[in-house]
């Protein structure tokens, strides 16, 4: 969805390094959400932000949101071979939740 | 294994045939979603039920689609005369209801369709 941009669009990074990857909402954001995708399966839920500031943590796997902004970013620490797949922005539409509309998407490679 | 499931989860049809995909949801989650992926996009959200009612349709999903969920527990989308342009993975997820809702949909594993 172009309401959701996500940078960059594919990664590939040495197994060990870290990384970022960024979402940017060109409307409010009442909740933006991570999931994760490998190739050719569903997608797995990895955390959701909802307040501005609000920063969350998922093993190696930290997510922050900027609400002004209306920007997210994941960061990766020390990239291992299983962080490989796509991973996705999404972002509810009103305050109930109930759709969520997905960025692009990032695909990461990790080369070992 | 209680997580969505989706069926079938390959299918090869010729243009102008008719299909339909099944979604059976987590049993206690009473909102449904259809979503379509195609190669290098997000999914793209076609419409959505809580319980069998269906709340909201994108515009995407041109007359050819329908979906239903007639008891509010599996849902059905069809496509009547697929075109090539339809080969998508089609993805099915499903949620709690508010307040139990944190916005967290769990998805299936996707029917991949591919009109020859």
């Amino acid at each position: 969805s172009q309401e959701l941009e996500q940078s960059p669009q594919s990664l590939i990074v040495q197994e060990g390094k870290n990384l970022t990857i960024n979402c940017t909402s060109s409307k409010t954001l009442y909740g933006l959400y991570w999931y994760k995708q490998k190739y050719g399966e569903g997608l797995i839920f990895l955390m959701m932000l909802q307040k501005g500031g609000e920063e969350k943590s998922h093993e190696k796997i930290t997510a922050k949101l900027d609400e002004k902004k209306q920007q997210s970013s994941l960061h990766i620490t020390a990239s291992q071979p299983s962080h490989a797949g796509i991973y996705l922005c999404g972002a509810a539409r009103n305050t109930g939740g109930f759709k969520t509309i997905f960025g692009a998407g990032t695909r990461l490679f990790v080369k070992a | 294994d209680t997580g969505v499931s989706q069926d079938p989860r390959h299918k090869i049809t010729k243009r102008g045939q008719n299909v339909t995909f099944r979604c059976d949801p987590i049993s206690e989650h009473n909102r449904l979603y259809w979503y379509r992926q195609t190669l290098g996009q997000g999914p793209e959200f076609l419409t959505y039920f809580q319980n069998e009612a269906q709340l909201e349709k994108s515009r995407l999903l041109s007359d050819r689609f329908s979906a239903e969920r007639p008891k509010g527990s599996f849902s059905t989308l069809e496509i009547q005369r697929t075109e090539q342009g339809d080969s998508a993975m089609y993805l099915c997820a499903s949620s709690l209801p508010p307040p139990f809702n944190t916005g967290e949909l769990f998805f299936g594993e996707g029917s991949r369709l591919t009109v020859l």
